[in-house]
């Protein structure tokens, strides 16, 4: 497996846009997480899934952002519209079940919102 | 919000010496992980201790997990300038399965 696939790797967009960012996660694994990495805040958990429903988004920092996962092969975060706060490092990652059990972490996005 | 609180914050050793960081976390856990992460890279998972476990290796790796006191350390033998990354301790939850809560990381430089 090619491990956990997210795109595009970077993205610069100006303030306003919507920006979606794109993940494949690892075939088989059925939970999938979103994160976000800033130098402030860290490792945020933004939203979870198992087997495509959401779990957990408390995490998620307001309306202007929200995910999908429309099947298992496939998951979206939408930021719409966007601001420069937003600019952070977007990962995704699975895992294969949500017992004891390590994560599984794409390359991430690199958003920059200008 | 941050589960875990890794310390010290950075690190910088030279080859071959030893490596030692900490974590300490507040609320209970099913199991404790350390991720590795390279400049510019996503995470990679080192080593995963249940909380059930005290102590655990992994090659160069020891983990140890104090439940009582809610820390953990990880000890890094013999380093090596491929060690350079930050590494973060991450905490799962009895009940909340899958989930992980990641620490702030500790940023490691291995000089040659």
């Amino acid at each position: 497996d090619a491990g956990v696939i997210q795109s595009p790797r970077h993205e610069v967009t100006e303030m306003g846009q919507e920006v979606t960012l794109r993940c494949k996660p690892i075939s088989g694994h059925d939970y999938l997480f979103w994160y976000r990495q800033t130098m402030m805040r860290g490792l945020e958990l933004l939203i979870y899934f198992n087997n495509n429903v959401p779990i957990d988004d408390s995490g998620m920092p307001e309306d202007r952002f929200s995910a999908k996962m429309p099947n298992a092969s496939f998951s979206t975060l939408k930021i719409q519209p966007s601001e420069p706060r937003d600019s952070a490092v977007y990962f995704c990652a699975s895992s294969p079940t949500g017992g004891v059990t390590e994560a599984f972490f794409g390359q991430g996005t690199r958003l920059t919102v200008v | 919000s941050q589960q875990g609180e890794e310390d010290p914050q950075a690190l910088s050793i030279q080859e071959g010496e030893n490596a030692t960081m900490n974590c300490s976390y507040k609320t209970s856990i099913n199991n404790l992980q350390w991720y590795r992460q390279n400049s510019g890279r996503g995470l990679v998972h080192l080593i995963l201790i249940r909380s059930n476990e005290r102590e655990k290796h992994s090659g160069r790796l020891r983990v140890t997990l104090d439940t009582s006191k809610k820390s953990s350390s990880l000890l890094i033998t013999a380093s090596r300038a491929a060690d350079t990354a930050s590494y973060f301790c991450a905490t799962g939850a009895p009940d909340s399965w899958g989930k992980l809560q990641f620490g702030a990381g500790t940023q490691v430089v291995v000089t040659p």
